[in-house]
């Protein structure tokens, strides 16, 4: 069946650090992928997303691109802040989606 | 309205009575979601909705829960016989359109926790 395996956490960083976050999945074709972020107290929020292999999805700084070769979608950000401190779950979407248990950031300032 | 809402924020239910969550998703859309999140896990996937039609549920862990989104719009999930396994964030998510491609708006859940 489909599948999503994200990195453990707690990661934590200092501010302006570079943050990865990896995400693998197992999925019989190749479904839509997604990056969602919780804030504390808060629902998910939609981060970005990629379609189809070699899409790169981007927003607020975040990138993360869609590797059909190796069934990845790791999430990058070049200098995080103390804002990005939250949960980040990566997704994979045959129409309902399959969510991995989530990666908590800490940024300190 | 403007995004999902959902209620009651908080829920603390005695083991073994009913409860029922709420979920009013953003105006038009015709996805609508269930999900189950338990603590420091990632949302597990319990039931879609395609306007009034319920057209997946085979996420619903017993058969103690129960969906239903009668007019298209507001759905209601309820929980009978409540049990401390059903302790956990509910999430609603809801879409204007249907497919894989969509990402879906979340509303803030509702925590449940029976005691």
């Amino acid at each position: 069946g489909n599948s999503v395996t994200q990195m453990e956490g707690p990661v934590t960083l200092s501010e302006e650090a570079f943050l990865t976050i990896n995400c693998t999945y197992t999925a019989t074709g190749y479904p839509s992928l997604f990056w969602y972020v919780q804030y504390p107290g808060e629902g998910l929020q939609l981060l970005l997303k990629a379609t189809k292999a070699d899409d790169k999805g981007s927003n607020k700084g975040f990138e993360a691109t869609y590797r059909k070769e190796t069934t990845s979608f790791h999430l990058e950000k070049g200098s995080v802040q103390v804002s990005d401190s939250a949960v980040y779950f990566c997704a994979l979407s045959w129409g309902k989606f399959q969510f991995g248990a989530g990666t908590q950031v800490v940024v300190t300032p | 309205g403007a995004g999902v809402s959902q209620s009651p924020r908080y829920k603390v239910a005695k083991r073994g009575q009913d409860v029922a969550l709420r979920c009013d998703p953003i105006s038009g859309h015709v996805s609508l979601f269930w999900y189950q999140q338990a603590l420091g896990q990632g949302p597990e996937f319990l039931t879609y909705f395609q306007n009034e039609a319920q057209l997946d549920k085979s996420g619903l862990p017993s058969d103690r829960f129960f969906a239903e989104r009668p007019e298209g719009s507001v759905s209601t999930l309820k929980i009978q016989r409540t049990q401390q396994e059903d302790s956990a964030v509910y999430l609603c998510a809801s879409s204007l359109r249907v497919g894989e491609n969509y990402g879906y708006t979340f509303g803030s859940g509702t925590r449940l926790t029976v005691v």
